[in-house]
């Protein structure tokens, strides 16, 4: 079974700027949830998709945002960029958050760089 | 409310060391516990997990105990290899909320020498 996948790989962005994120689940695959990785901050959740709908938000501001389509593929947008954007870009499907069905897989992640 | 603390690092080692890396947690509810590597360049790779109290997860010669009492999941292996070198992250899911998110450590890096 192929694993997560995420589009592009590497993304170099201007300030002010928009940027589109692609994330592809694992097949039966359900919940797929994002998360910014930075050396300064770690790890921060960004937000939760289950069958299209934001189940969950972390703490970041509205020029994030998100979507879920109809095949469970995930795509989150950043606008208006500032140069503290600059992360890894992490996506992590699940099957679902039930018992047995909670265990995260993530994919090689999206490294944008804004200058 | 739900947090993780691992060791600080970064760890270095020789071959054939034993490695522990600490991780405690605070859980509102009753969480799952993990562990996941990161090589360089790359995204989190499950390494184990243990969704219950007193289980044991195992995987590659790592292994880690969920502790209720202790609140803690450390991880373990008797002989470290060079391509043990890596990021380690412990992580917790709340498994009472329908919420899928994960919380986690800040990470322990982990240098393993010839």
């Amino acid at each position: 079974k192929a694993g997560v996948t995420q589009t592009p790989r590497y993304l170099i962005k201007t300030r002010g700027q928009q940027v589109t994120l692609s994330c592809s689940p694992i097949s039966g695959h359900r919940s797929v949830s994002w998360y910014q990785q930075t050396p300064g901050q770690g790890l921060q959740f960004l937000f939760e998709y289950f069958s299209e709908t934001q189940r969950n938000k972390g703490n970041f501001p509205g020029r994030f945002s998100g979507r879920q389509f109809s095949n469970s593929r995930s795509e989150m947008n950043v606008s208006t960029l500032e140069l503290g954007d600059s992360a890894l870009y992490l996506c992590a499907s699940s099957l679902g958050s039930g018992q047995g069905q909670e265990t995260q897989y993530f994919g090689p992640g999206t490294r944008l760089l804004v200058l | 409310g739900n947090s993780v603390t691992q060791m600080e690092g970064p760890v270095t080692l020789s071959e054939e060391a034993f490695l522990t890396i600490n991780c405690t947690y605070t859980a509102t509810g009753y969480p799952s516990l993990f562990w996941y590597v990161q090589y360089p360049g790359e995204g989190l790779q499950l390494l184990l997990k243990a969704t219950k109290a007193d289980d044991k997860g195992s995987n590659k010669g790592f292994e880690a105990t969920y502790r209720k009492e202790t609140t803690s999941f450390h991880l373990e292996k008797g002989s470290v290899q060079v391509s043990d070198s890596a990021v380690y992250f412990c992580a917790l899911r709340d498994r009472g909320s329908t919420l899928g998110r994960l919380y986690f450590g800040r990470g322990t890096q982990l240098t393993v020498w010839p």
